[in-house]
């Protein structure tokens, strides 16, 4: 299996502007978690799905995040508009239902805003 | 917010030592799993550990569990310079299906 697969690895953006962040899951996993890292606050649950459906976005820094899961192999992570306390690495990680299951990250993308 | 907590920040010893990593939590859980995260990369899971285990082995590693005292701790045994990475315990979040982190330690094998 290709693991989940996280684009772009890198961006640098000006403060305003949107950034979209993709990833593609493992097959067959039904969780997708959306985290976020920084050395301050370490690792973030941002918002987590279950079938495609967004169950907790209480971890969603505000108004200007946003995420969806269109279907079972694609979500997105949108900042509107963006700025420079965004920059972190935001992962994506998927898992497969169960009672006691282990997360599967991406690489990360790492973002900059300047 | 925050369950794990992992002591220490940083640690850093002799190729071929042994290193112990501690974490701390703060309510009851089910199980504990430890993630290693090499720079540049992301997360790993390295082991999962249940309540009702007191200690666990997976290669050079052992983990251990004390649900009285809410603390794991995980031994690296015969330390390599590839070891070198953060490490990270994690537990179930709250209500929420997503795991919390801790902030993780930092780890430096000298060769």
């Amino acid at each position: 299996d290709a693991g989940v697969i996280q684009s772009p690895r890198h961006e640098v953006t000006e403060m305003g502007q949107e950034v979209t962040l993709r990833c593609k899951p493992i097959s067959g996993h039904d969780y997708l978690f959306w985290y976020r890292q920084t050395m301050m606050r370490g690792l973030e649950l941002l918002i987590y799905f279950n079938n495609n459906v967004p169950i907790d976005d209480s971890g969603m820094p505000e108004d200007r995040f946003s995420a969806k899961m269109p279907n079972a192999s694609f979500s997105t992570l949108k900042i509107q508009p963006s700025e420079p306390r965004d920059s972190a690495v935001y992962f994506c990680a998927s898992a497969r239902s169960s009672k006691t299951y282990t997360i599967y990250f991406g690489e990360g993308s790492w973002l900059t805003v300047v | 917010s925050q369950q794990g907590e992992e002591d220490p920040q940083a640690l850093s010893i002799q190729e071929g030592e042994n290193a112990t990593m501690n974490c701390s939590y703060k309510t009851s859980i089910n199980n504990l799993q430890w993630y290693r995260q090499n720079s540049g990369r992301g997360l790993v899971h390295l082991i999962l550990i249940r309540s009702n285990e007191r200690e666990k082995h997976s290669g050079r590693l052992r983990v251990t569990l004390d649900t009285s005292k809410k603390s794991s701790s995980l031994l690296i045994t015969a330390s390599r310079a590839a070891d070198t990475a953060s490490y990270f315990c994690a537990t179930p979040g709250g209500g929420a299906d997503g795991l919390t982190f801790g902030k993780g330690t930092h780890l430096i094998i000298q060769p």
